[in-house]
């Protein structure tokens, strides 16, 4: 089993749509939650990170995280078609030498259709 | 917006060729890291750095090697290349006095070995 599970999708929605993505985890060390977003041949580009459970909110995009249930969720409203890309998931827990690992998901694929 | 660097961003090469895929940051940061990701598929970390002369393995076993002798360098290098290595590469920085370790990715570097 993964430690960490994302729904590959893909995803289509109608521009203006509200976007649930979500993944779960199952390694109660984490405690840096992020995500990140990946247009086509880009490299990964961080959006959000939030530190323990709790809402985090920047513009259209809200990221949640219930260290009880080992889940966290990214919500984007009033969707755009400029946000369709790869979203990634990634937790952090610790490598030696105080640098931390992040683990990924594999990735939603999110199409926003105008 | 992150200022980390790949190049090239696109290598077509031949079996047995050395490669090395560059990689700088210009923002200081102490840690580095080497990430593989095939098409569809969750990151891998192969190789970090949590600063000058020390190199880690990562979760991802890789033929590769890298090194840091600067800071703001960290090459990867491939002393024979495979068909199997056929990947795209990215390389990350991040700053441990933040307490996140948050990671920013470069462009990445699309290999492709026949």
């Amino acid at each position: 089993q993964k430690e960490v599970e994302q729904d590959p999708g893909p995803l289509s929605v109608p521009e203006g749509a509200i976007v649930s993505l979500n993944c779960t985890y199952s390694n109660s060390a984490f405690q840096y939650f992020m995500w990140y977003r990946q247009y086509s041949r880009k490299g990964p580009e961080l959006l959000m990170y939030t530190y323990s459970s709790g809402n985090k909110e920047d513009g259209r995009f809200t990221a949640q995280v219930d260290k009880s249930s080992k889940y966290i969720s990214l919500f984007i409203r009033d969707s755009q078609p400029s946000d369709s890309a790869t979203y990634l998931c990634a937790m952090s827990g610790f490598l030696s030498g105080s640098a931390r690992q992040l683990t990924f998901g594999s990735g939603t694929q999110l199409t926003v259709l105008p | 917006e992150a200022d980390i660097y790949q190049t090239p961003r696109y290598l077509v090469i031949g079996t047995g060729k050395k490669i090395t895929l560059e990689c700088s940051q210009t923002m200081g940061h102490d840690k580095m890291y080497w990430y593989q990701q095939d098409p569809g598929m969750e990151l891998h970390l192969i190789h970090y750095s949590y600063g000058v002369n020390s190199t880690e393995k990562g979760d991802l076993s890789s033929e590769s090697t890298v090194s840091r002798i600067r800071t703001e360098h960290f090459p990867l290098t491939l002393e024979s290349a495979r068909p199997s290595h056929t990947s795209q590469y990215l390389c990350a920085s991040s700053d441990s006095s933040g307490g996140s370790d948050t990671q920013y990715f470069g462009p990445g570097t699309r290999l492709t070995v026949l």
